[in-house]
């Protein structure tokens, strides 16, 4: 079965300043996609960034980056110039790569923004 | 393109009521996911559907959870006698049709209370 982990149930950083949110993964599978997706107060669930995993160079959205390191099977989310809309609950997910695959989160982190 | 709906929004209940959950999917899609959010948690994949087909229940509670996805209509998550512990938010998913991998496009939610 596929887990998701993030150690880190809050994280707080400072306006204009850079934070990176940890996750690690198990699978078994080669072929699969990995997702940072952001949950703001409202709870709407807001697809931040995307990660294929058969593909080496790390995704980029603006602000957002990721470190994935398949071999350790890490997918780490920078978000570089944090602004205050950023302060949200942040949760990593994977699915396999098939029609129909299911997504599976980790506990998510909360991120505070402080102007 | 509107997005997907789900209704209502806010759902309360008193315990041994019956929960009915919407899910509109986006135009296009045909398949439907729900998810379970339960306080301070991650999201949790309950039930996978195709127009007319359960296609993966495995995260279904075996008792008194049922879903359908009817060939006209939205998708309905159905929780008879409700008890405290089924408060959370559901969340509903859709993504097109293919043999690859698609994107899930979340809705707003319901959050469903029991008192």
């Amino acid at each position: 079965a596929q887990t998701v982990t993030q150690s880190q149930p809050e994280m707080s950083v400072q306006e204009a300043e850079t934070v990176t949110l940890s996750c690690t993964y198990d699978t078994s599978e080669s072929d699969y996609y990995l997702f940072w997706y952001k949950q703001p107060p409202s709870r709407q669930m807001i697809l931040v960034i995307r990660q294929e995993a058969y593909k080496q160079q790390n995704a980029t959205e603006n602000r957002f980056s990721v470190n994935f390191q398949k071999a350790a099977k890490s997918f780490s989310l920078k978000i570089s110039d944090s602004q205050l809309g950023d302060a949200a609950m942040y949760f990593c997910a994977y699915e396999v790569r098939a029609s129909g695959s299911r997504l599976t989160f980790g506990e998510g982190t909360q991120l505070t923004v402080n102007p | 393109n509107a997005g997907v709906m789900q209704n209502p929004r806010h759902l309360v209940r008193r315990r041994g009521q019956e929960a009915r959950l919407r899910c509109s999917p986006m135009k296009g899609h045909s398949h439907v996911y729900w998810y379970r959010q339960l306080p301070e948690e991650g999201l949790k994949f309950m039930v996978y559907l195709q127009k007319e087909n359960i296609i993966d229940e495995s995260g279904m509670p075996k008792e008194r959870f049922s879903a359908e996805f009817p060939k006209e209509g939205p998708s309905i998550l159905r929780i008879q006698q409700v008890v405290r512990g089924d408060s959370a938010a559901y969340f509903c998913a859709s993504s097109p049709p293919g043999l690859e991998f698609n994107e899930q496009f979340f809705g707003p939610g319901t959050r469903l209370t029991v008192l």
